[in-house]
């Protein structure tokens, strides 16, 4: 079984400047997270969906980040316009029904600088 | 805002010793579960316990649950150099889809 895809795995933007972010969970998973890993802090969850509606925003930073699930399947996680605090880690994981009572499934993360 | 709270921030210790970390937190759960997340790299899931239980075992890991003073403890006994990373504990909340809240992790170093 494949895991969760993400790309780019690193992405170096100056400040200001925009980004995307693309993840691929597993086939058939209804649940998508997108989280937020500042170094040394865990993960933050920013946005939660099932199939392609959103369960959870409420962490989402809203007049610059944006995400959306097309089809209920591939996601995308857009920063416009970058700061310097954005700098961290974006995770995306998925789960099979409602996340719960299931387990998590996480990709590698996205290396995300922002100069 | 982060919903468990984990504890030590940090443990070292030496191979063959047992590793105990412990996670509170706030509100009632569906149930918790721990992920391990070696430098650089995603999280991956080692155990989940539901509100219900008490006790879980996998392999080397144990996890307790106690809901009444609304915390967990995972302890992994003969720890290896392998077991080096972060360890953290999410919560699973009623009646928020699955909604899955990470802690802010405890650093494990197992030195040989």
């Amino acid at each position: 079984e494949a895991g969760v895809a993400q790309s780019p795995r690193y992405k170096i933007i100056e400040k200001r400047q925009s980004v995307a972010f693309w993840c691929n969970p597993i086939s058939g998973h209804a649940t998508l997270y997108w989280y937020q890993q500042i170094l040394g802090q865990g993960p933050k969850l920013l946005i939660q969906f099932q199939n392609n509606g959103v369960v959870d925003d409420s962490q989402l930073p809203k007049d610059r980040f944006s995400a959306e699930r097309l089809k209920g399947v591939d996601s995308t996680l857009k920063i416009q316009p970058a700061k310097l605090e954005d700098s961290a880690v974006y995770l995306c994981a998925s789960s099979s029904w409602l996340g719960l009572n299931t387990e998590a499934f996480f990709g590698q993360g996205t290396r995300l600088t922002v100069v | 805002s982060q919903q468990g709270e984990e504890d030590p921030q940090a443990l070292s210790i030496q191979e063959g010793e047992n590793a105990t970390m412990n996670c509170s937190y706030k509100t009632s759960i569906n149930n918790l579960q721990w992920y391990r997340q070696n430098s650089g790299r995603g999280l991956v899931h080692l155990i989940l316990i539901r509100s219900n239980e008490r006790e879980k075992h996998s392999g080397r890991l144990r996890v307790t649950l106690d809901t009444s003073k609304k915390s967990s403890s995972l302890l992994i006994t003969a720890s290896r150099a392998a077991d080096t990373a972060s360890y953290f504990c999410a919560t699973s909340f009623y009646n928020q889809g699955g909604k899955l809240i990470f802690g802010q992790g405890t650093e494990l170093s197992v030195k040989p």
